[in-house]
């Protein structure tokens, strides 16, 4: 089964920095997607970034970026330029192949972004 | 345009009661998910839906647990008889599965999730 690890359970940034989460998975498919979710005090569930496996490019978004090494299966997330409305709850995220519409969720980071 | 619309957003409910959530995805999405959301275990997916019909629901935990789309645009999601271990954050999302370079994208739409306690 696949896994997805977060290996930081909380963050925390000088706003105007820059910061990086990790996440880490685990499977044998060579097809696959990966996200990166916000999720604000709010609840409110937002998609930050997506990555294909398949692309070797690394996916950006503005400020969000992300440092996709398949080899390693690791799949950071870098926030440049921090800003107060980026603290919240980040979630890595694995969805197998093209056709899999199931997403494997990690546990989360806290960001706490400092003024 | 509405996004996903779940309700009640929160509900108190005590042991062995009925507890029935209930979701409106967005209006031409042809996916549907229920996830749970917990400080333990994180988000889960415990079932989801594509046109209409259950595709993987090997996450959801137990008989008490049941999930029904009769139609496009509702989806339940009922816990039958509740414990206290089900309160959590239950969530629903939405997608349109469309066809891109690659295969199929679709990018999932949560909604603001319901929160269950169960006393």
């Amino acid at each position: 089964a696949q896994t997805v690890t977060q290996s930081q359970p909380e963050m925390s940034v000088q706003e105007a920095e820059t910061v990086t989460l990790s996440c880490t998975y685990d499977t044998s498919e060579s097809d696959y997607y990966l996200f990166w979710y916000k999720q604000p005090p709010s609840r409110q569930m937002i998609l930050v970034i997506r990555q294909e496996a398949y692309k070797q490019q690394n996916a950006t978004e503005n400020r969000f970026s992300v440092n996709f090494q398949k080899a390693a299966k690791s799949f950071s997330l870098k926030i440049s330029d921090s800003q107060l409305g980026d603290a919240a709850m980040y979630f890595c995220a694995y969805r197998r192949g093209a056709r899999s519409e199931k997403l494997v969720f990690g546990k989360g980071t806290k960001l706490t972004v400092n003024p | 345009d509405a996004g996903v619309i779940q309700s009640p957003r929160h509900e108190v409910t005590e042991m062995g009661q009925e507890v029935t959530l209930r979701c409106k995805p967005i209006s031409g999405h042809n996916s549907l998910f229920w996830y749970r959301q917990t400080m333990m275990r994180g988000l889960e997916l415990l079932i989801y839906f594509n046109n209409n019909v259950p595709i993987d629901d090997s996450g959801m935990p137990e008989d008490r647990f049941s999930a029904k789309m009769p139609n496009a645009s509702f989806s339940t999601l009922k816990i039958q008889p509740s414990e206290p271990r089900d309160s959590a954050v239950y969530f629903c999302a939405s997608s349109l599965a469309r066809k891109a370079s690659g295969g199929f994208y679709n990018e999932q739409f949560f909604g603001p999730g319901t929160r269950l306690t169960v006393l």
